[in-house]
């Protein structure tokens, strides 16, 4: 079985600050981790990935996620927030029941202040 | 650059009519996949699809839905008698590969049961 929790349904942060999204998941095998991004009437676009290279995972615009297997996580980064960082973000865990099926996370929506 | 379409953008139907939902997915992608997100709920599997034929599906998928791939472009997901708790935005996503790779996503098709 999998699953995964997105422990924090918004995140405020002004522009310029660091951003964290936190990830927690858990699995009977070693899974394969994804963040997407869905910004208003678009569809999901993929941040990063890990399937099970790399621990320190970089993607696009900035955003970076760390695997952590001991402490079941896979956060995500960025140094510095942009006003075009405000959107939703779905944590998503496949691989990890036996199954390719993904599993998403309930998402977290990012608030950037100017 | 290549992307997944969905036609409508939004459908407007009443309770017990059938709807076909329709998306265009990127041409040399193998896997097919339908999502649903109820409004304020994560996105939920419902079926992927390889090589004209459903791999998985999810509990969510009955005997009231079913995919086809019509031709060598469209992927449909039909609901034959719409309820009510059907209401939700419906993506469609290839990947290239298995689902265990990236998953590209469409904007989606907002359904609305009255």
């Amino acid at each position: 079985a999998q699953s995964v929790t997105q422990l924090d349904s918004h995140v405020s942060v002004s522009e310029g600050t660091p951003v964290l999204l936190r990830c927690n998941y858990s699995s009977s095998y070693s899974p394969s981790l994804f963040w997407y991004v869905q910004h208003p009437n678009k569809g999901l676009q993929l941040l990063l990935k890990y399937t099970s290279a790399a621990t320190l995972v970089k993607g696009i615009n900035g955003f970076e996620a760390e695997f952590k297997k001991s402490e079941t996580s896979f956060h995500l980064t960025k140094p510095s927030a942009h006003m075009s960082d405000a959107a939703e973000y779905f944590c998503v865990v496949s691989g990890g029941g036996g199954s390719y099926i993904p599993t998403f996370g309930r998402g977290t929506s990012l608030i950037v202040h100017p | 650059e290549p992307e997944v379409t969905q036609t409508p953008s939004h459908q407007v139907t009443q309770m017990g009519q059938e709807v076909i939902l329709r998306c265009v997915p990127i041409s040399n992608h193998l896997y097919f996949y339908w999502y649903r997100q109820i409004l304020g709920q994560k996105v939920e599997f419902l079926v992927s699809f390889y090589n004209n034929e459903i791999s998985e599906k999810s509990e969510i998928f009955d005997d009231q839905f079913s995919v086809e791939r019509p031709d060598g472009s469209n992927f449909t997901l039909k609901i034959r008698s719409t309820k009510l708790e059907d209401s939700a935005m419906y993506f469609c996503a290839s990947s290239e590969f298995t689902p265990v790779h990236e998953q590209f996503f469409g904007p989606g098709t907002r359904l609305t049961v009255l």
